[in-house]
């Protein structure tokens, strides 16, 4: 069974500074791999996604993700916070093949803080 | 720009009465997803369909939870009686799935309040 850890459900940062969220996964076949964002009243948005091709994966509003299979990791990461970047981010696990593909197992969240 | 839509985006009842929930997918998408977001629970899959088929509703309370597509436009979730229990955001999304990997698009939302 596949699953997601997000380490931290609050993440806070300087207006500026680096954005890290991690996340690991947990998946018995090459997964692919998702970071979603929710604004306050908002549905969530698709970030960026992993699918087997580069590592490195990079997203829309300057986020980028590494996979590292070695680690099990996929987290993510901006050089510089923005106000506007505020918000909760859910990493996501989807399998390959079988019945269940496209189906999405979601980690808990981290909201991230920017401060001025 | 094709959006998932849902209708209504609140909704206050009181408990004991019949609560609908609709979702539009994207146009050309196979597969329907319906979640719940609670503070406490985080995001939880209650229900899916591929094709307008059924794959897997093994999260939703099957004796007041039901969902239907009854066609490609439009799926729907109901819930009768509804209990104060069942306040939480319902969101809807669509994809295109053939193999994995596939991007799922969120709806707005329904912000349910049970009372």
């Amino acid at each position: 069974a596949q699953s997601v850890t997000q380490l931290g459900s609050h993440v806070s940062v300087s207006e500026g500074a680096l954005v890290l969220l991690r996340c690991n996964y947990s998946s018995s076949v090459p997964p692919y791999l998702f970071w979603y964002v929710q604004y306050p009243n908002q549905g969530l948005q698709l970030l960026l996604k992993y699918t087997s091709a580069a590592t490195l994966v990079k997203g829309i509003n300057g986020f980028e993700a590494e996979f590292k299979k070695s680690e099990t990791s996929f987290h993510l990461t901006k050089p510089s916070a923005h106000m506007s970047d505020a918000a909760e981010y859910f990493c996501a696990v989807s399998e390959a093949g079988g019945t269940s593909y496209g189906k999405l197992t979601f980690g808990q969240g981290t909201i991230l803080t920017v401060h001025p | 720009d094709a959006r998932v839509t849902q209708t209504p985006r609140d909704k206050v009842t009181e408990m004991g009465q019949e609560v609908t929930m609709r979702c539009q997918p994207i146009l050309g998408h196979n597969t329907v997803f319906w979640y719940r977001q609670t503070m406490m629970q985080g995001l939880e899959l209650l229900a899916y369909f591929r094709n307008r088929a059924p794959l897997d509703d093994s999260g939703m309370p099957k004796d007041r939870f039901s969902a239907e597509m009854p066609d490609a436009t439009l799926a729907t979730l109901k819930i009768q009686p509804s209990e104060p229990r069942d306040s939480a955001v319902y969101f809807c999304a669509s994809g295109l799935a053939h193999s994995g990997g596939e991007t799922q698009y969120f709806g707005p939302g329904t912000r349910l309040l049970v009372l």
